[in-house]
């Protein structure tokens, strides 16, 4: 059973480019969330997503952030007209069905750079 | 504001040693509490969930323990080992907004032979 997967692994943009990052949750999870720490700081909470559905985006910044979790295909997260301080490790997690406080399970996560 | 608090920040021990990694947590409100493990550059990786109605949970070597009433959770790692080193977070679900967890900024644990 395969982990969480995500991609890409590292991403560098330039300020102004669109940043891109999938995550395609463990087999069987209907649950994934995203979450961003910034260099010498900890995890925060972005946005909590079920399949075609939005349940807490109170982490994501008003602009330039989106989420989506369709019902074919990963997780994606959009960051529109990236700046420096969007550099950071983007992880996700998954959780299985049966309610949002099960156990998370993490991927890799994609290390963003932005020149 | 909910805040997460673990201390010591960074840690550096002998192999052998039996640690105590501490995370206290300001919210009245917690339902499960779950500790990770963070190598550099990587994920996290579970180690334990303690779920609402439970007060410990032991997986191997690390035993972690939960006492909402003091607002603390303790994680214990027996004769550690270079291994372990990593830097360990502690994060909890709040009861009324289940899915999002919230996190400590982490002990960095370093053992060395």
């Amino acid at each position: 059973n395969a982990g969480v997967m995500q991609n890409p692994r590292h991403l560098v943009r330039r300020r102004g480019q669109e940043a891109r990052l999938r995550c395609s949750p463990m087999k069987g999870h209907s649950h994934v969330y995203w979450y961003r720490q910034l260099p010498e700081e900890g995890l925060k909470f972005m946005v909590y997503l079920q399949k075609e559905n939005i349940i807490d985006e109170s982490g994501m910044p008003k602009e330039r952030f989106s989420a989506e979790f369709p019902k074919e295909g990963p997780s994606i997260l959009r960051i529109q007209q990236v700046v420096r301080g969007d550099s950071a490790a983007y992880f996700c997690a998954s959780s299985p069905p049966g309610g949002g406080s099960n156990e998370q399970f993490f991927g890799p996560g994609t290390r963003l750079t932005v020149l | 504001k909910q805040e997460v608090t673990q201390i010591p920040a960074a840690l550096s021990v002998p192999e052998g040693e039996n640690l105590v990694l501490n995370c206290s947590f300001t919210d009245s409100a917690i339902y499960n509490l779950q500790w990770f493990r963070q190598d550099p550059g990587k994920g996290l990786t579970s180690l334990l969930l303690i779920q609402s109605s439970q007060r410990e949970q032991t997986s191997g070597r690390l035993n972690a323990s939960l006492d909402k009433s003091s607002g603390r959770s303790t994680l214990y790692i027996a004769a550690s080992q270079p291994g372990d080193s990593a830097t360990y977070l502690c994060a909890h679900h709040r009861g009324s907004t289940l899915g999002r967890l919230y996190f400590g900024r982490g002990t960095q644990l370093t053992v060395w032979p």
